[in-house]
């Protein structure tokens, strides 16, 4: 069983929806938790950090974080054609500057 | 802010030389860098972690005589890619984290596209 788990996807919406995203994981030890985005042949790019958990928002985007389901989600509200990339979720522990990634889910936005 | 070059973004070798990239934090000081690797469609392999002035932590199943990680500064790291065979093909992706947010953070640069025919 990997560390992290995320569908792979792919994930088709139309313009305007709303974009669910979703990682699992097992390492009780993770309190940091990022949600990158990466565009076809460009490295990652930080949307959202969240420490332990809680919600957190930023414009169309929100993230949860449920620790004790070990669970955590990114939403992307009204989500337009340039949010088609992939979407990486990413933890690591306390004082563990390695990060665990997910597979990272391909998500097309149709206009 | 927390802003990451790398150059060059792609580059094409000939079989047996080396090809050297440079990871540059621009508007922080990174005093931890890593290297990572990506395969298409895969998610990214953690290749080294380095920290200034110190000698690279390597993952297990990476050949540090051929993947050469030097972080001279605390806004430089490069990768040298000592002899390239075709099978070293791949994105090279950096990242750093240090005084920009958090230790915990890493922020990514563009990455590099190697082709070694």
């Amino acid at each position: 069983q990997k560390e992290v788990e995320q569908d792979p996807g792919p994930l088709s919406v139309p313009e305007g929806a709303i974009v669910s995203l979703n990682c699992t994981y097992s390492n009780s030890a993770f309190q940091y938790f990022m949600w990158y985005r990466q565009y076809s042949r460009k490295g990652p790019e930080l949307l959202m950090y969240t420490y332990s958990s809680g919600n957190k928002e930023d414009g169309r985007f929100t993230a949860q974080v449920d620790k004790s389901s070990k669970y955590i989600s990114l939403f992307i509200r009204d989500s337009q054609p340039s949010d088609s990339a992939t979407y990486l979720c990413a933890m690591s522990a306390l004082g563990d500057y390695k990060l665990s990634f997910g597979a990272g889910t391909t998500v097309t936005v149709r206009a | 802010g927390a802003v990451v070059s790398q150059h060059p973004s792609w580059v094409i070798c000939k079989s047996g030389t080396s090809v050297k990239i440079e990871c540059r934090s621009l508007d922080f000081q990174a005093t931890t860098m890593f290297w990572y690797r990506q395969f298409p469609k895969q998610s990214l392999m953690l290749m080294a972690t380095s920290n200034e002035g110190s000698k690279a932590t390597y993952e297990q199943g990476v050949e540090k005589d051929k993947f050469l990680i030097n972080h001279a500064s605390l806004t430089l790291s490069t990768l040298t890619v000592t002899s390239a065979h075709p099978e070293d093909s791949s994105f090279y992706i950096c990242s750093a984290s240090g005084d920009s947010g958090t230790q915990e953070t890493q922020y990514f640069g563009p990455g590099t596209r190697l082709l070694v025919l």
